[in-house]
Protein backbone atom coordinates (compact mmCIF):
# COMPACT_ATOMS: atom_id res chain seq x y z
CA UNK A 1 0.00 0.00 0.00
CA UNK A 2 1.10 3.91 -0.09
CA UNK A 3 0.63 4.63 4.05
CA UNK A 4 1.30 8.31 5.28
CA UNK A 5 1.60 8.16 8.93
CA UNK A 6 1.34 11.31 10.78
CA UNK A 7 0.56 11.45 14.52
CA UNK A 8 -2.53 11.80 15.73
CA UNK A 9 -2.38 14.38 18.42
CA UNK A 10 0.01 17.08 19.46
CA UNK A 11 -0.16 20.02 21.86
CA UNK A 12 2.31 23.26 22.32
CA UNK A 13 2.36 26.05 23.62
CA UNK A 14 1.90 29.66 22.67
CA UNK A 15 5.23 31.23 21.06
CA UNK A 16 6.82 27.71 21.08
CA UNK A 17 8.01 26.01 17.82
CA UNK A 18 6.64 22.64 16.75
CA UNK A 19 7.32 19.81 14.57
CA UNK A 20 4.81 17.74 12.98
CA UNK A 21 6.32 14.58 11.20
CA UNK A 22 5.13 12.41 8.04
CA UNK A 23 6.48 9.29 6.61
CA UNK A 24 5.46 7.82 3.70
CA UNK A 25 6.20 5.14 1.21
CA UNK A 26 9.42 6.24 -1.23
CA UNK A 27 8.02 3.76 -4.13
CA UNK A 28 6.88 6.20 -6.88
CA UNK A 29 7.05 9.51 -5.04
CA UNK A 30 6.55 12.53 -6.89
CA UNK A 31 5.86 15.44 -4.63
CA UNK A 32 4.14 16.00 -0.57
CA UNK A 33 1.63 18.53 0.21
CA UNK A 34 0.85 19.96 3.85
CA UNK A 35 -2.81 21.33 4.18
CA UNK A 36 -4.20 23.09 7.28
CA UNK A 37 -7.82 22.50 8.37
CA UNK A 38 -9.41 24.51 10.45
CA UNK A 39 -12.43 22.59 12.72
CA UNK A 40 -15.16 22.96 10.63
CA UNK A 41 -13.56 24.10 7.35
CA UNK A 42 -12.16 23.01 4.56
CA UNK A 43 -8.44 22.12 4.05
CA UNK A 44 -5.90 25.39 2.62
CA UNK A 45 -3.29 24.38 0.97
CA UNK A 46 0.07 25.53 3.51
CA UNK A 47 3.38 24.13 0.85
CA UNK A 48 4.46 21.53 -1.75
CA UNK A 49 8.02 19.74 -1.64
CA UNK A 50 9.05 17.87 -4.66
CA UNK A 51 13.08 18.51 -3.61
CA UNK A 52 15.30 17.64 -0.82
CA UNK A 53 15.64 20.43 1.84
CA UNK A 54 13.65 23.34 3.52
CA UNK A 55 10.71 25.41 1.92
CA UNK A 56 10.39 28.81 4.26
CA UNK A 57 7.43 30.20 4.10
CA UNK A 58 6.82 33.09 6.72
CA UNK A 59 6.31 31.41 10.23
CA UNK A 60 5.50 27.67 8.25
CA UNK A 61 8.41 25.63 6.74
CA UNK A 62 8.24 22.41 5.69
CA UNK A 63 11.32 19.70 4.94
CA UNK A 64 11.33 16.68 2.96
CA UNK A 65 13.96 13.62 2.74
CA UNK A 66 13.22 11.91 -0.02
CA UNK A 67 15.61 8.58 0.33
CA UNK A 68 13.90 8.56 3.76
CA UNK A 69 10.32 9.02 3.07
CA UNK A 70 10.36 11.79 5.60
CA UNK A 71 8.57 15.37 5.93
CA UNK A 72 8.02 17.67 8.78
CA UNK A 73 6.10 20.80 8.84
CA UNK A 74 7.72 23.19 10.98
CA UNK A 75 5.77 26.24 13.03
CA UNK A 76 7.14 28.78 14.71
CA UNK A 77 6.30 31.65 16.86
CA UNK A 78 2.58 29.27 17.80
CA UNK A 79 -0.09 31.17 17.92
CA UNK A 80 -3.48 30.08 19.15
CA UNK A 81 -5.06 30.75 15.38
CA UNK A 82 -2.48 27.55 14.21
CA UNK A 83 -4.33 25.31 16.46
CA UNK A 84 -6.06 22.82 13.30
CA UNK A 85 -5.73 19.65 11.99
CA UNK A 86 -2.25 19.57 9.72
CA UNK A 87 -2.74 17.20 6.65
CA UNK A 88 0.31 15.46 4.78
CA UNK A 89 -0.49 13.86 1.07
CA UNK A 90 1.77 12.29 -1.70
CA UNK A 91 1.33 12.28 -5.43
CA UNK A 92 2.38 9.07 -6.63
CA UNK A 93 3.66 8.31 -9.98
CA UNK A 94 1.53 6.41 -11.85
CA UNK A 95 -1.42 7.12 -9.66
CA UNK A 96 -3.72 8.72 -12.51
CA UNK A 97 -2.55 12.04 -10.52
CA UNK A 98 -4.47 11.68 -7.41
CA UNK A 99 -3.20 12.29 -3.78
CA UNK A 100 -2.93 10.02 -1.14
CA UNK A 101 -3.91 11.75 2.12
CA UNK A 102 -2.72 11.09 5.48
CA UNK A 103 -5.24 11.29 8.18
CA UNK A 104 -4.16 14.30 10.07
CA UNK A 105 -2.51 15.39 12.76
CA UNK A 106 -4.48 17.42 15.15
CA UNK A 107 -2.53 20.66 17.08
CA UNK A 108 -3.61 21.80 20.20
CA UNK A 109 -2.48 25.54 21.01
CA UNK A 110 -2.58 26.33 24.53
CA UNK A 111 -1.89 29.71 26.17
CA UNK B 1 -9.96 31.54 -3.17
CA UNK B 2 -9.86 29.01 -6.53
CA UNK B 3 -13.94 30.10 -6.93
CA UNK B 4 -15.45 27.62 -5.76
CA UNK B 5 -18.81 26.72 -4.31
CA UNK B 6 -20.84 23.04 -2.72
CA UNK B 7 -24.71 23.42 -2.41
CA UNK B 8 -26.18 22.79 -0.05
CA UNK B 9 -24.17 23.25 2.51
CA UNK B 10 -26.06 21.13 5.17
CA UNK B 11 -28.80 18.59 3.96
CA UNK B 12 -30.85 15.83 6.26
CA UNK B 13 -32.00 12.85 4.05
CA UNK B 14 -33.42 9.58 4.62
CA UNK B 15 -32.53 6.23 4.06
CA UNK B 16 -32.72 4.97 0.63
CA UNK B 17 -34.04 8.57 -0.86
CA UNK B 18 -31.38 9.96 -3.55
CA UNK B 19 -29.50 12.97 -3.13
CA UNK B 20 -27.79 15.20 -5.92
CA UNK B 21 -24.57 17.23 -4.06
CA UNK B 22 -23.21 20.45 -6.56
CA UNK B 23 -20.13 21.64 -6.98
CA UNK B 24 -19.66 24.75 -9.20
CA UNK B 25 -15.94 26.39 -10.11
CA UNK B 26 -15.64 29.48 -11.80
CA UNK B 27 -11.98 29.42 -13.51
CA UNK B 28 -12.44 27.04 -15.92
CA UNK B 29 -10.13 24.52 -14.36
CA UNK B 30 -10.24 20.74 -16.26
CA UNK B 31 -9.92 18.60 -13.06
CA UNK B 32 -12.49 18.61 -10.30
CA UNK B 33 -12.73 16.22 -7.17
CA UNK B 34 -15.24 14.69 -4.56
CA UNK B 35 -14.01 13.62 -1.34
CA UNK B 36 -15.53 12.60 1.80
CA UNK B 37 -14.12 13.05 5.23
CA UNK B 38 -14.65 10.66 8.14
CA UNK B 39 -12.85 10.63 11.61
CA UNK B 40 -10.73 7.97 11.57
CA UNK B 41 -10.49 7.80 7.63
CA UNK B 42 -8.71 11.23 6.57
CA UNK B 43 -9.90 12.20 3.02
CA UNK B 44 -10.69 9.67 0.39
CA UNK B 45 -11.22 9.90 -2.70
CA UNK B 46 -15.17 9.02 -4.54
CA UNK B 47 -14.85 10.43 -7.97
CA UNK B 48 -13.21 12.91 -10.21
CA UNK B 49 -13.22 14.46 -13.91
CA UNK B 50 -10.89 15.49 -16.08
CA UNK B 51 -12.87 17.06 -18.45
CA UNK B 52 -16.53 17.27 -19.79
CA UNK B 53 -18.38 13.65 -19.83
CA UNK B 54 -14.64 12.45 -18.73
CA UNK B 55 -14.65 10.67 -14.84
CA UNK B 56 -13.16 7.92 -13.24
CA UNK B 57 -14.19 6.06 -9.76
CA UNK B 58 -11.75 6.47 -7.11
CA UNK B 59 -11.40 4.69 -3.63
CA UNK B 60 -15.22 4.88 -2.08
CA UNK B 61 -17.00 4.97 -5.33
CA UNK B 62 -19.48 2.16 -4.64
CA UNK B 63 -23.22 3.88 -4.03
CA UNK B 64 -22.23 7.07 -5.58
CA UNK B 65 -22.53 8.72 -9.30
CA UNK B 66 -21.15 11.53 -10.86
CA UNK B 67 -21.96 13.62 -13.81
CA UNK B 68 -20.18 16.43 -15.14
CA UNK B 69 -21.78 18.08 -18.26
CA UNK B 70 -20.41 21.29 -18.47
CA UNK B 71 -16.68 22.77 -17.43
CA UNK B 72 -18.17 24.58 -14.22
CA UNK B 73 -20.39 21.64 -12.61
CA UNK B 74 -19.60 18.50 -11.27
CA UNK B 75 -22.87 16.76 -9.67
CA UNK B 76 -22.16 14.05 -7.39
CA UNK B 77 -25.59 11.63 -6.15
CA UNK B 78 -26.22 8.91 -4.25
CA UNK B 79 -28.06 7.12 -5.70
CA UNK B 80 -30.35 5.34 -2.40
CA UNK B 81 -28.79 7.64 0.62
CA UNK B 82 -27.98 4.84 3.87
CA UNK B 83 -26.60 6.04 7.00
CA UNK B 84 -22.86 5.17 6.36
CA UNK B 85 -23.08 8.12 3.34
CA UNK B 86 -23.46 10.42 6.52
CA UNK B 87 -20.08 12.30 6.13
CA UNK B 88 -18.75 16.14 4.86
CA UNK B 89 -18.18 16.04 1.25
CA UNK B 90 -15.66 18.20 -0.21
CA UNK B 91 -15.32 19.15 -3.96
CA UNK B 92 -11.87 20.67 -5.20
CA UNK B 93 -10.21 21.57 -8.03
CA UNK B 94 -6.81 21.25 -9.43
CA UNK B 95 -4.72 24.11 -10.25
CA UNK B 96 -1.45 23.99 -12.75
CA UNK B 97 1.01 27.16 -12.18
CA UNK B 98 4.61 26.91 -12.96
CA UNK B 99 4.32 22.75 -12.96
CA UNK B 100 2.94 22.81 -9.64
CA UNK B 101 -0.64 21.14 -9.45
CA UNK B 102 -2.62 21.78 -6.50
CA UNK B 103 -5.74 20.94 -5.18
CA UNK B 104 -8.25 23.45 -3.79
CA UNK B 105 -11.39 22.70 -1.87
CA UNK B 106 -14.71 24.11 -1.50
CA UNK B 107 -16.06 24.60 1.61
CA UNK B 108 -17.51 21.24 1.98
CA UNK B 109 -21.57 20.01 2.81
CA UNK B 110 -22.62 18.16 5.80
CA UNK B 111 -24.88 15.47 4.90
CA UNK B 112 -26.82 13.90 7.79
CA UNK B 113 -28.31 10.42 6.25
CA UNK B 114 -31.48 9.20 9.14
Amino acid sequence: GQNIDQPTEMTATEGAIVQINCTYQTSGFNGLFWYQQHAGEAPTFLSYNVLDGLEEKGRFSSFLSRSKGYSYLLLKELQMKDSASYLCAVFYAGNNRKLIWGLGTSLAVNP
Amino acid sequence: DAGITQSPRHKVTETGTPVTLRCHQTENHRYMYWYRQDPGHGLRLIHYSYGVKDTDKGEVSDGYSVSRSKTEDFLLTLESATSSQTSVYFCAIKESTGGLETQYFGPGTRLLVL
